[in-house]
């Protein structure tokens, strides 16, 4: 059964550092992952999608990569700002979807 | 960009009635749907699978008599709680794929049970 972990639980840094977080599972027989933010009270906002041929994804400001073989994926944030405060997860598509329990993010200006 | 839209997004109800919750494709066709639930400060947790035309893959754990899962269509999925108890009261979240692969989530339903 596919394991998702997030590392770290939760980060709080300063307006403007760049940041990354990390996310592995235990089955490298995926056909994508994808990572969401989430707001609190709300539902998950698709950030990136990394298919299981791709190494990585970008957009704006934030960067996904995946090792397959290794069975782990980074999500980028430079220049980090208030509004990027939030819990972003990973999943991990196989035969279902997994996710992991998040890193609550906070921005501090 | 696709859409899922849920509803409702927030209902009250009475130990002992049923709810239904919708989940709706609006722009895509959605071969699989998600069902999930997240308690406060809690992960997501996948409930069930629903692929249209068939019935639901459960969860370890997850009561199929309790959470029914329809699938009728390749935009509709919905999930009906019934005889809701306080236990049950928790955020529940759909989420889509179609033909790209990418997933797409409702905005959640917040189920409160008295």
């Amino acid at each position: 059964k596919q394991e998702v972990t997030q590392i770290p639980a939760a980060l709080s840094v300063p307006e403007g550092e760049n940041l990354v977080l990390n996310c592995s599972f235990t089955d490298s027989a995926i056909y994508n992952l994808q990572w969401f933010r989430q707001d609190p009270g709300k539902g998950l906002t698709s950030l990136l999608l990394i298919q299981s041929s791709q190494r990585e994804q970008t957009s704006g400001r934030l960067n996904a990569s995946l090792d397959k073989s290794s069975g782990r994926s980074t999500l980028y944030i430079a220049a980090s700002q208030p509004g990027d405060s939030a819990t972003y997860l990973c999943a991990v598509r196989d035969n279902d979807m997994r996710f992991g329990a998040g890193t609550r993010l906070t921005v501090k200006p | 960009g696709a859409v899922v839209s849920q509803h409702p997004s927030w209902v009250i109800c009475k130990s002992g009635t049923s709810v239904k919750i919708e989940c709706r494709s609006l722009d895509f066709q959605a071969t699989t749907m998600f069902w999930y639930r997240q308690f406060p400060k809690q992960s997501l947790m996948l409930m069930a699978t629903s692929n249209e035309g068939s019935k639901a893959t459960y969860e370890q754990g997850v009561e199929k008599d309790k959470f029914l899962i329809n699938h009728a269509s390749l935009t509709l999925s919905t999930l009906t709680v019934t005889s809701a108890h306080p236990e049950d009261s928790s955020f529940y979240i759909c989420s889509a794929i179609g033909a790209s692969e990418k997933l797409f989530f409702g905005s959640g339903t917040q189920l409160s049970v008295l």
